[in-house]
């Protein structure tokens, strides 16, 4: 167990539609990044937040936006959903901003249909 | 940005053979390099790390190597078990970039 919860699990949901992704990080790392994998592929990189504000950004898609809030969890938001947007969304944690270590959680599985 | 890339994409040993993975970087400026590995169903979990200050590092049947000369690091699994079987994914990045990216990932099987 990595100590970062992602949920749900699974997400199954229709085209055009908008759903959230809600990441708590582990106790203590301020900084939470979000990727995206799709079937068979590696690990895309969309954005990254450290303690409230933007750090990084991906390949991130505009209809796709994030935030963090104060007690540090963030949420990834994907709107007007499209058949290639399932996949698993993956989110990390690590301590500091320039950090070494991610330690990334069990991920959701998005199913668009 | 930052281009990793990962071979081969598919391995499959023997268990008790060792197995070698490789990467190649394009930013010179990137000096962290992890390496996951990713069980079906799981989110990928840290196994080892470099730092560009180091060329070689080791722990138990796994070893890492780093050539900064030639932008390339690879795994190192030694007397592989079934339990090794999953995919491991590369990644780079520069200290002052929180960009990490990861390489395409290989898909390692051991027979047992």
């Amino acid at each position: 167990d990595s100590g970062v919860t992602q949920t749900p699990k699974h997400l199954i949901t229709a085209t055009g539609q908008r759903v959230t992704l809600r990441c708590s990080p582990r106790s203590g790392d301020l900084s939470v990044y979000w990727y995206q994998q799709s079937l068979d592929q590696g690990l895309q990189f969309l954005i990254q937040y450290y303690n409230g504000e933007e750090r990084a950004k991906g390949n991130i898609l505009e209809r796709f936006s994030a935030q963090q809030f104060p007690d540090l969890h963030s949420e990834l938001n994907l709107s007007s959903l499209e058949l290639g947007d399932s996949a698993l969304y993956f989110c990390a944690s690590g301590p500091v901003a320039a950090n070494t270590e991610a330690f990334f959680g069990q991920g959701t599985r998005l199913t668009v249909v | 940005g930052e281009n990793v890339e990962q071979h081969p994409s598919t391995l499959s040993v023997q268990e008790g053979d060792s197995a070698v993975i490789k990467c190649t970087y394009s930013d010179s400026a990137s000096n962290y390099f992890p390496w996951y590995k990713q069980e079906l169903g799981k989110g990928p979990q840290l196994i080892i790390d470099i730092r560009s200050n180091v060329g070689e590092k080791k722990d138990q049947r796994i070893a890492v190597t780093l050539n900064k000369t030639a932008k390339h690091f690879s795994l190192h699994i030694t007397e592989t078990q079934p339990e090794d079987s999953a995919v491991y994914f590369c990644a780079a990045r520069k200290n002052n970039n929180n960009d990490m990216r990861f390489g395409a990932g290989t898909r390692l099987t051991v027979k047992p």
